[in-house]
């Protein structure tokens, strides 16, 4: 079966600074998805960013990009200028090929301090 | 935009009581999930969907049932509520396939007393 491993369970960054959360992840599986989610405060689970395992270039979406390295099976995600909006808990998530559900890491509570 | 959304935000029940949960998506999704969420433990899928009438157990099924009658509408059933089922239960859909997003609604916090 599938893991997802988040390492860090809290991080802490400034406000403006640049911050990485980790994600590994085991899998034998060539074809898959990668996913990074935030739960803010509110609960309301949203995507970031996705990253399709066969493609080399790292996926980014404004702030937010990703180091994929396959080989390694880590998914790390790199906030950029940091925001006091980006506190919230964020999600490593996997699926493999086919239409099967995600499998979520444990979570890494991201805390931006002013 | 997608919508997703669960009937209660809150509830409170005694140990005992069934328990019905119910989620709503406005997107014609095939796939429906249910999730609970616990501190430390991240999300752990209880059961899902991916057609009307079908349902699939998940990695913690155990004192949970779902019904899907309906496209949109898929519900989480505690038959008999204990105490260690209070939690976050977070319900979500997505169309099928490997690269869709799933949506999540707002989540139910649930305190079995």
């Amino acid at each position: 079966a599938q893991t997802v491993t988040q390492s860090q369970p809290e991080m802490s960054v400034q406000e403006a600074e640049t911050v990485t959360l980790s994600c590994t992840y085991d899998t034998s599986e060539s074809d898959y998805y990668l996913f990074w989610y935030k739960q803010p405060p509110s609960r309301q689970m949203i995507l970031v960013i996705r990253q399709e395992a066969y493609k080399q270039q790292n996926a980014t979406e404004n702030r937010f990009s990703v180091n994929f390295q396959k080989a390694a099976k880590s998914f790390s995600l790199k906030i950029s200028d940091s925001q006091l909006g980006d506190a919230a808990m964020y999600f490593c998530a996997y699926r493999g090929s086919g239409n099967t559900p995600l499998v979520f890491g444990k979570g890494t509570r991201l805390s931006v301090i002013a | 935009d997608v919508k997703v959304t669960q009937s209660s935000r809150y509830l409170v029940k005694r140990t005992g009581e069934k328990v019905f949960l119910e989620c709503v998506q406005d997107m014609d999704h095939e796939n429906m999930f249910w999730y609970r969420q616990d501190p430390g433990l991240g999300l752990r899928l209880i059961y899902f969907s991916y057609d009307v009438k079908m349902k699939e157990k998940g990695d913690i099924p155990e004192g949970y049932s779902v019904s899907r009658e309906k496209k949109e509408r898929f519900s989480l059933i505690l038959e008999s509520a204990s105490t260690n089922q209070t939690s976050m239960y977070l319900c979500a859909s997505s169309l099928p396939g490997t690269r869709t997003e799933q949506y999540f609604g707002p989540g139910t916090r649930l305190t079995v007393t």
